[in-house]
C-alpha cells in the first residue's frame, strides 16, 4: 500500500470547518484513501474513502485532487466531540490488502 | 443498527494466566479481523476470518495466541499464558461479504493489562 503523510497536529476553533490534509504521491490506480479516526480510549472510527471522485456523507467531505496524490477531510462544522486522531490510509485491492495499519496519524484539537 | 461490540471492555490479569477476548461483528458481515494497538503504538493486525475459508494467522506473536470464530459470527481470541507485554488493547472490526474494498468497522475494544 502506498505511503501516507500528515501534519502530527492541527487546531481548529468549535463551528469552523476542520481540513485535514493528506499526501500519497506515490498512490496507484486501483487504491482507495480511506479516513479513520480515533477518539481518545475508543476503538477506530470510519469517516469516509473514495477512490477519485469527492465524496460526501452525514460525516464529512472528501475531497481528492485530480491526480490523486493528495486529499482533504473536512469537517464542516467542528464540535468538541470531534477531537480525535485522524489517520488517512490507502488502500489496494486483492491480496492482503485487508490488514490495515496506521501512520501517526493527525491529532486534531477542537478548542473552544 | 448495532455495531461491532467486544467484551470485556477491560481486563486485568496476572502474568500466567489465560485470558478469552470476545467479539460479536455486525450482523451479516462475513470478514472478521482482530488487531492490536499497543499504547502509542499503531495498529498490529493479528488475525482474519472470511467466511468458512482457512483464517489468516500470519499476524499472531506467538502461539499462545489463537482465535476462532464459530458459526461464522462471534469470535473469541484467546491468549494463554499472558505476559507483560501482551497488555495492550485489542480491537475486533468486520466488514462485508469480500474483504479487500469492504470498509472494516471497529468495536470498542478490549483493554488487557497484565500484571
Amino acid at each position: 500500500d502506498a505511503k501516507t503523510t500528515q501534519p502530527p497536529s492541527m487546531d481548529c476553533a468549535e463551528g469552523r470547518a476542520a481540513n485535514l490534509p493528506c499526501n500519497h504521491s506515490t498512490i496507484s490506480g486501483n487504491e482507495y484513501v480511506y479516513w479513520y479516526r480515533q477518539i481518545h480510549s475508543q476503538g477506530p472510527q470510519y469517516i469516509i474513502h473514495g477512490l477519485k471522485n469527492n465524496e460526501t456523507n452525514e460525516m464529512a467531505s472528501l475531497i481528492i485532487t485530480e491526480d490523486r496524490k493528495s486529499s482533504t477531510l473536512i469537517l464542516p462544522h467542528a464540535t468538541l466531540r470531534d477531537t480525535a486522531v485522524y489517520y488517512c490510509i490507502v488502500r489496494g485491492s486483492g491480496g492482503s490488502n485487508y490488514k490495515l495499519t496506521f501512520g501517526k496519524g493527525t491529532l486534531l484539537t477542537v478548542n473552544p | 443498527g448495532a455495531g461491532v461490540s467486544q467484551s470485556p471492555s477491560n481486563k486485568v490479569t496476572e502474568k500466567g494466566k489465560d485470558v478469552e477476548l470476545r467479539c460479536d461483528p455486525i450482523s451479516g458481515h462475513t470478514a472478521l479481523y482482530w488487531y492490536r494497538q499497543s499504547l502509542g503504538q499503531g495498529l498490529e493486525f493479528l488475525i482474519y476470518f472470511q467466511g468458512n475459508s482457512a483464517p489468516d494467522k500470519s499476524g499472531l506473536p506467538s502461539d499462545r495466541f489463537s482465535a476462532e470464530r464459530t458459526g461464522g459470527s462471534v469470535s473469541t481470541l484467546t491468549i494463554q499464558r499472558t505476559q507483560q507485554e501482551d497488555s495492550a488493547v485489542y480491537l475486533c472490526a468486520s466488514s462485508g461479504r469480500t474483504a479487500t474494498q469492504e470498509t472494516q468497522y471497529f468495536g470498542p475494544g478490549t483493554r488487557l493489562l497484565v500484571l
